[in-house]
């Protein structure tokens, strides 16, 4: 069975440009989570998906920051216009189900290291 | 709300000897504790994972970690390291609560010496 899918896995842009991460989870699976990884540090969540709605996108910076899981499936995080700040690691995972099952096993995908010049 | 220490940034281990690594928590009500494992260029990997029972978790790759509600404590051993476990290991705690968010702690690197 294949894993949570992210592409680009590396992506250098200069400041002001937009940047777009693309996820595809696990088959069945029908929570998406998006986390930021910032050097040295521990993921931090971004935004939570269960199917097409977006439940919890309070840590999301919605000024430069948007995301979309439009058919329930994969998922396209942006930054427009990015910061020589968000150079970091952006971490796609996924659940079967939200709620308990979805603290159960949270399954990650390599991520996509982000470097703005 | 609830956040996670991890004391120990990097720790440097022979291959063979045992190995511990630190996690305390805070948070108001019984946690759901987890540790995981992320290998250079790797997603994270869950070693394991407590909700409730017995306090001693055994988890995969020969880990085991041992929850102590008094000391508000979550450690993660393993009693021979092998040079494969060379990654960073985090520790989380979830709560339903808030949200079903997991909060994770900074982390610690493991090198381990030939």
């Amino acid at each position: 069975e294949a894993g949570v899918v992210q592409s680009p896995r590396y992506k250098i842009i200069e400041k002001k440009q937009p940047v777009a991460f693309w996820c595809n989870p696990i088959s069945g699976h029908n929570t998406l989570y998006w986390y930021l990884q910032n050097l040295g540090q521990g993921p931090e969540l971004l935004i939570r998906y269960e199917n097409e709605e977006a439940v919890d996108d309070s840590q999301l910076p919605k000024d430069r920051f948007s995301a979309e899981r439009l058919k329930g499936v994969d998922s396209t995080l942006k930054i427009q216009p990015a910061e020589l700040g968000d150079s970091a690691v952006y971490l796609c995972a996924s659940s079967l189900g939200g709620g308990l099952a979805g603290l159960n096993e949270q399954f990650f995908g390599p991520g996509t290291r982000l470097t703005v010049l | 709300a609830q956040s996670v220490t991890q004391p120990d940034i990097h720790i440097t281990v022979s291959e063979g000897a045992s190995l511990e690594l630190r996690c305390n928590y805070s948070y108001g009500a019984t946690p759901y504790l987890f540790w995981y494992v992320q290998s250079p260029g790797q997603g994270l990997q869950l070693l394991l994972k407590y909700f409730s029972g017995d306090t001693l978790v055994q988890g995969i790759k020969g880990f085991e970690a041992e929850f102590k509600r008094s000391q508000s404590s979550f450690n993660l051993r393993k009693p021979s390291v092998h040079w494969s476990d060379a990654a960073e290991y985090f520790c989380a705690v979830g709560a339903t609560a808030a949200g079903n968010k997991l909060t994770f702690g900074g982390g610690t690197r493991v090198l381990v010496k030939p």
